[in-house]
């Protein structure tokens, strides 16, 4: 079956820790992407990556880092510098770009304790 | 600052009616169109994607894209209370989708 997992489903993060959220693909796309929604805010844009080692800031970088070690994995680490990172995180893939359609993994719910 | 406006709602119509869904784009370079929808608390799924100006149909829904004015719709025939759900619009630049925040659809039986 081919998609796109995303773990935990849920993440609690205590103050001042770093945490990383799992996104794999095993659709064969090229380029991968990391949203943050918040109620009402719509998706926006934290980092993306059109090819393996390589990656982009999107509009809210701020706050979180990325690695583009293999094609199928796109991790993203919220770290302590991110002042507010309760949302609803979601990775998407497209077979090359963003002219195509972008498929969403099902989410990680991030919420401080 | 690319730019997609959608209004957020809440659209209600009754089973069986048509929803018209609408949007604006500010990038006069997108060329690719899409319509998403997601239910509470869920991922978006595609819808329709659309690229060319015209209508583009595919069972009970519809979309309709105009270039010249900068707009892109979304017709859902037969509307049901399971497409009860937010419907968010997005416009490719060169590297990125820009998505609308969303307009919710309420469909009352």
């Amino acid at each position: 079956d081919g998609g796109i997992t995303q773990s935990p489903k849920y993440l609690f993060r205590k103050e001042g820790q770093n945490v990383t959220l799992s996104c794999e693909q095993n659709l064969n796309h090229d380029a991968m992407y990391w949203y943050r929604q918040d109620p009402g805010q719509g998706l926006r844009l934290i980092y993306y990556s059109q090819i393996v080692n390589d990656f982009q800031k999107g509009d809210i970088a701020e706050g979180y880092s990325v690695s583009r070690e293999k094609k199928e994995s796109f991790p993203l680490t919220v770290t302590s510098a991110q002042k507010n990172p309760t949302a609803f995180y979601l990775c998407a893939s497209s077979r090359t770009s963003a002219q195509e359609t972008q498929y969403f993994g099902p989410g990680t719910r991030l919420l401080v304790l | 600052q690319k730019e997609v406006e959608q209004n957020s709602g809440p659209l209600s119509v009754p089973e069986g009616a048509i929803a018209s869904l609408n949007c604006t784009y500010s990038d006069r370079g997108s060329q690719s169109f899409f319509w998403y929808r997601q239910y509470s608390g869920k991922s978006p799924e595609l819808i329709m994607s659309i690229y060319s100006n015209g209508d583009k149909e595919d069972g009970r829904f519809t979309a309709q894209l105009n270039k010249a004015s900068q707009y892109v719709s979304l017709l859902i025939r037969d509307s049901q209370p399971s497409d009860s759900a937010t419907y968010l619009c997005a416009a490719s630049g060169y590297s990125t989708l820009t998505f609308g925040k969303g307009t919710m659809l309420l469909v009352s039986p």
